[in-house]
């Protein structure tokens, strides 16, 4: 069964750094997502991608936050200067048809540590 | 935008048993309605979904019922197994917008 793949599993990272979590989306798949778990909580949304533009992202998705598909098949998630709140674990996701109204699929995650 | 309210944040029962997670939602607008179960450490993992034309559906010992007027589902686990011990998560979506998921309830089927 195809699956999201994403990279790298663990990242730690000092305050003010910027990273950048990359993902594989299942390939006949349009939508795309991430969203963030912060230990123990639910998984809040952060942003949505379709047609190679943003469709929708949350309050948490400021400025810091930007998404990018650099190639047909990797969906990347960049932090520009890192927060200790941002330490969380980041899921990547898609979904084969209408937004929303088609199951999720997610990958395993990124752990991201921020110190 | 919907906000999903779920209860018990904490269930516990003895294997066998049967265990019911109730979700309620906010926006009329919402007309799908996915479970996802995630095992500590791994990824959410959909495990039955709902749309608002139907009010239930099953799968083996997995059901999930729809109530479109008081805004609730709930999703039911009967002969409860302790491999069923996870996080199960609900989520609405309203359509133009994307999934919102509820808080979390924690399983524990012990043996």
């Amino acid at each position: 069964e195809p699956e999201v793949t994403q990279t790298p599993s663990h990242q730690v990272t000092q305050m003010g750094q910027e990273v950048i979590l990359r993902c594989v989306p299942i390939s006949n798949h349009l939508y795309f997502y991430w969203y963030r778990q912060i230990l123990g909580q639910k998984v809040e949304f952060l942003v949505s991608f379709y047609n190679n533009e943003i469709s929708e992202k949350s309050e948490i998705f400021d400025d810091q936050f930007s998404v990018e598909r650099p190639d047909g098949s990797n969906f990347t998630l960049k932090i520009r200067s890192t927060k200790l709140e941002d330490s969380a674990m980041y899921f990547c996701a898609s979904s084969e048809g209408v937004r929303g109204r088609s199951p999720l699929h997610f990958g395993n995650g990124t752990r991201l540590t921020v110190t | 935008g919907e906000n999903v309210e779920q209860h018990p944040s904490t269930l516990s029962v003895q294997e066998g048993d049967s265990a019911v997670i109730k979700c309620t939602y906010s926006d009329s607008a919402s007309n799908y309605f996915p479970w996802y179960k995630q095992e500590l450490g791994k990824r959410p993992q959909l495990i039955i979904d709902i749309r608002s034309n139907v009010g239930e559906k099953k799968d083996q010992r997995i059901a999930v019922t729809l109530n479109k007027t008081a805004k609730h589902f709930s999703l039911h686990i009967t002969e409860t197994q302790p491999e069923d011990s996870a996080v199960y998560f609900c989520a609405a979506n309203p359509g133009y917008s994307t999934l919102t998921f509820g808080k979390g309830t924690m399983l524990l089927v012990s043996p």
